[in-house]
């Protein structure tokens, strides 16, 4: 199975500081990752998929690069509303695996 | 707009039977696969199952391979899994989710999901 690890693991920031999250995948999964935004009692939202794909209606201050192994997640400009947990995920190959989460809170 | 409501969460007795499903709308469901995540309570996502848009392909994660039964009606657009034999460490959180960015090499993002279910296994 291909293990995913994010770093941070917790996140500390203020409004308009820019954030990046690192993924690492366990072995190669070309480009196939994605990164989801989960807020407390609500259902994860996709914001990038393939590695870089800004999903539909998901604001420009979010993007993804990498592909192999490394992937990053940054946040140009943190808005209030983008305190919450990251996740990525693999779906190279099942089984289909997400990495821990990183929560982003508020300085 | 795309939908996806869950139902048949709730408290079971380990050892126990579970059938949860998902009413979807707003798109061709026949044509998309479909995935079910689990959250167990302040843990992180866990993928569960997915079965193909035919119905003819299921893969499970180990956890509950064995256990658990994805299917699909595409006449009704419901999603459903079958849990058997429950332990505590089912407790959680189901969410069902439609896979997207579908090519041919196979789909590449969860990009919606239902609100969620909760299954509690306890005696």
């Amino acid at each position: 199975d291909i293990q995913l690890t994010q770093s941070p693991s917790f996140l500390s920031a203020s409004v308009g500081d820019r954030v990046t999250i690192t993924c690492r995948a366990s072995q190669g999964i070309s480009s196939y990752l994605a990164w989801y935004q989960q807020k407390p009692g609500k259902a994860p939202k996709l914001l990038i998929f393939v590695a870089s794909t800004l999903q539909r209606g998901v604001p420009s201050r979010f993007s993804g690069s990498g592909s192999g192994t490394e992937f990053t997640l940054t946040i140009s400009s943190l808005q209030p509303e983008d305190f919450a947990t990251y996740y990525c995920q693999q779906l190279n190959s099942y089984p289909v695996t997400f990495g821990p989460g990183t929560k982003v809170d508020i300085k | 707009e795309v939908q996806l409501l869950e139902s048949g969460g709730g408290l079971v007795q380990p050892g126990g039977s579970l059938r949860l499903s998902c009413a979807a709308s707003g798109f061709t469901f026949s044509t998309y696969a479909m995935t079910w995540v689990r959250q167990a309570p302040g843990k992180g996502l866990e993928w569960v199952s997915t079965i193909s848009g035919s119905g003819g392909s299921t893969y499970y994660a180990d956890s509950v391979k064995g256990r658990f039964t994805i299917s699909r009606d595409n006449s009704k657009n419901t999603l459903d899994v079958q849990m058997n034999s429950l332990r505590a460490e089912d407790t959680a959180v189901y969410y069902c989710a439609k896979l997207g960015y579908c090519i041919r090499t196979g789909c590449y993002n969860f990009d919606y999901w239902g609100q969620g279910t909760l299954v509690t296994v306890s005696s």
